[in-house]
């Protein structure tokens, strides 16, 4: 199968910092990539899908201006927590995807922590 | 919108029982039913998915089946291990977008 990373694997901040995720497709090119926010014992929760080239999607509830998503080249997509907060701190995963397999694969998660 | 139920939360069965968790779907338009092992703090893994034009699918002790009409698949584990404990999830997308809609995961534990 395909292969996506991510970095970094965790971080913790302070409050009102910014913090940057990136998540990469190491062997395939993806045109289209997810992120996605995971509570503890919860479900994944998709936050936005990031189309290269174009603006992301944004699901509802998801505040664009707080989480901002570039996808600059087929294989880079980056996630930027502005002025993060504690509430913020979750486990976030980014899944891109596959147009070889037809499915989507999923980088290894960051825990963020705002303290 | 597509809404995913899944049940149980949480599912004990004795090593070398069988595991059954349904979900339901609801949107008639989704075609692709794809199912994930999540073992805590790592990244969701793909274990089997079934496609709408199939109504069942088998890997070794991992089968899926799907009833469109009544919009539910199920996902069946055989001789379970203690390997197998792990919160489990299934999903539901349209392939056009190829977005997830995702349950909301069921811990499944073996007992030794």
């Amino acid at each position: 199968g395909a292969v996506v990373s991510q970095h970094p694997s965790w971080v913790i901040c302070k409050s009102g910092t910014s913090v940057k995720i990136e998540c990469r497709s190491l062997d395939f090119q993806a045109t289209t990539m997810f992120w996605y926010r995971q509570f503890p014992k919860q479900s994944l929760m998709l936050m936005a899908t990031s189309n290269e080239g174009s603006k992301a999607t944004y699901e509802q509830g998801v505040e664009k201006d707080k989480f901002l998503i570039n996808h600059a080249s087929l294989t880079l997509s980056t996630l930027t927590v502005t002025s993060a907060h504690p509430e913020d701190s979750s486990f976030y995963i980014c899944s891109a995807r596959d147009l070889r397999y037809n499915e989507q694969f999923f980088g290894p998660g960051t825990r963020l922590t705002v303290l | 919108g597509e809404n995913v139920e899944q049940h149980p939360s949480t599912l004990s069965v004795q090593e070398g029982d069988s595991a059954v968790i349904k979900c339901t779907y609801s949107d008639s338009a989704s075609n692709y039913f794809p199912w994930y092992k999540q073992e805590l703090g790592k990244r969701p893994q793909l274990i089997i998915d079934i496609r709408s034009n199939v109504g069942e699918k088998k890997d070794q002790r991992i089968a899926v089946t799907l009833n469109k009409t009544a919009k539910h698949f199920s996902l069946h584990i055989t001789e379970t291990q203690p390997e197998d404990s792990a919160v489990y999830f299934c999903a539901a997308s349209i392939r056009s977008n190829y977005q997830l809609i995702w349950g909301a995961g069921t811990k499944l534990i073996i007992k030794p």
